[in-house]
Parts: structure tokens; sequence; C-alpha cells
């Protein structure tokens, strides 16, 4: 059963540490977000990518957060620094073409203190 | 005003009744709906999709889509406790194929 894999499952950190997180699409599978969830904003998108190339990443705090692709089945968020307000849980999700449904990995749950 | 806009709820449906879940969406131009169930805790899985004006039926779902007035709504029949979830609805936007989340209804079903 194929499915979108997010490593870490969990992540506590300091503020100001860089955190990583990691997420493997649906092999064969095109497209890849980023979305970040809270209570209070649900499902915000972030970044989102199509054949691996970046087509939007508005929504996401520049100075700070950055999105890359290094191969097909590879998609990273980093964050540094971190700081508190960046607590959340991330998903990534990924599509096989551009008017498909994503699947959603189980998410990364990020915690700064 | 919000590209997807859901009520936040929570909607109180007795088990055996018929939820009712709705969604607008600003960008006239989109194509693709989705709707997602989200348990606590967990990601949100996918339990339809519709392009087609009209009703899709799948199960005890129906999604309704009439792009006209830009709503698509979610009926799920002989609710059930285990439908108690968040919904989430999706919209792929026309002008750059994002795909943008309302922030969910909460539903929970009555024993």
């Amino acid at each position: 059963d194929a499915r979108v894999t997010q490593t870490p499952r969990h992540k506590v950190t300091e503020m100001g540490q860089e955190v990583t997180m990691r997420c493997q699409p649906i092999l064969g599978h095109n497209t890849v977000f980023w979305y970040r969830q809270t209570m209070m904003q649900g499902l915000e998108l972030l970044a989102y990518f199509r054949n691996r190339a970046p087509l939007d990443d508005s929504g996401m705090p520049k100075d700070r957060f950055s999105a890359e692709m290094p191969d097909a089945t590879l998609a990273t968020l980093k964050i540094q620094p971190s700081e508190p307000r960046d607590s959340a849980v991330y998903f990534c999700a990924s599509g096989s073409r551009t008017d498909s449904p994503l699947h959603f990995g189980n998410g990364t749950r990020l915690t700064v203190t | 005003q919000k590209e997807v806009e859901q009520n936040s709820g929570p909607l109180s449906v007795p088990e055996g009744a018929i939820a009712s879940l709705n969604c607008t969406y600003s960008d006239r131009g989109s194509q693709s709906f989705f709707w997602y169930r989200q348990y606590s805790g967990k990601s949100p899985e996918l339990i339809m999709f519709i392009y087609s004006n009209g009703d899709k039926e799948d199960g005890r779902f129906t999604a309704q889509l009439n792009k006209a007035s830009q709503y698509v709504s979610l009926l799920i029949r002989d609710s059930q406790p285990s439908d108690s979830a968040t919904y989430l609805c999706a919209v792929i936007l026309n002008r750059d194929d994002k795909i943008i989340f309302g922030k969910g209804t909460r539903l929970h079903i009555l024993p």
C-alpha cells in the first residue's frame, strides 16, 4: 500500500536550533505540498513542487524557512532558526498530477521551547 | 474573503440521521474539489473528489457541487459514531493550481 513517509514523527527542540523535516512522496507522484496545521489557522500551505520544481513558497516565512526537493524521492523543509511560534504539525502530501487528490503523510509534530 | 470557507461547528447529528457539511470558495474558475476526513491526532484522508456540477455518490457519502453558486457540500447518510471527525474541504485554485483547505467542520455523531 503506497504511502507518503515523513520523518521524524515528533521533534522537540529549543528556540534557535535548526529543524529539518523529510518527506518521501509516493513513487510516481509528481506534485509535493507542504502544509502546517495549527488549531487556530488550520492547514496552511507553505510550499509546493511539481516535477521537483518549486512553484510557490509564498506561504513560508522566507527568512527562516526553506523547502527543497533534491531528488524525486525526497522533499525537505528546514527551519533555521526555529521559534516557539513554529510549533505545529507539518504535513507533506503528494499527488499524481495537477488535478488529482493529495495523499498525506503522518506528519511531523514540532515543538519549539 | 477567504479562499475556502467552512463553518467550524461543532455540528451535532443523531446517529442514523443525515449529516450535511458545506463549503464555499472564492475562485470562480476552480474545477477540482475534495473532501477529507481527519480524526484527532491523525492525518487527513480523502473521502470524495468531485469535478463536475451535480451529485456524486460513494456508499453513504454524496458530494454535491454547484459551480455557479461556488459551493460544494458533503452529505453523510446513516451517520455512525465513527463518522465523528473534522471534515476538510479542499479546492484547487484555477489561477495557480494551489490546493487550499478550509479550516474544517467538526462533526459529532450522537449515539
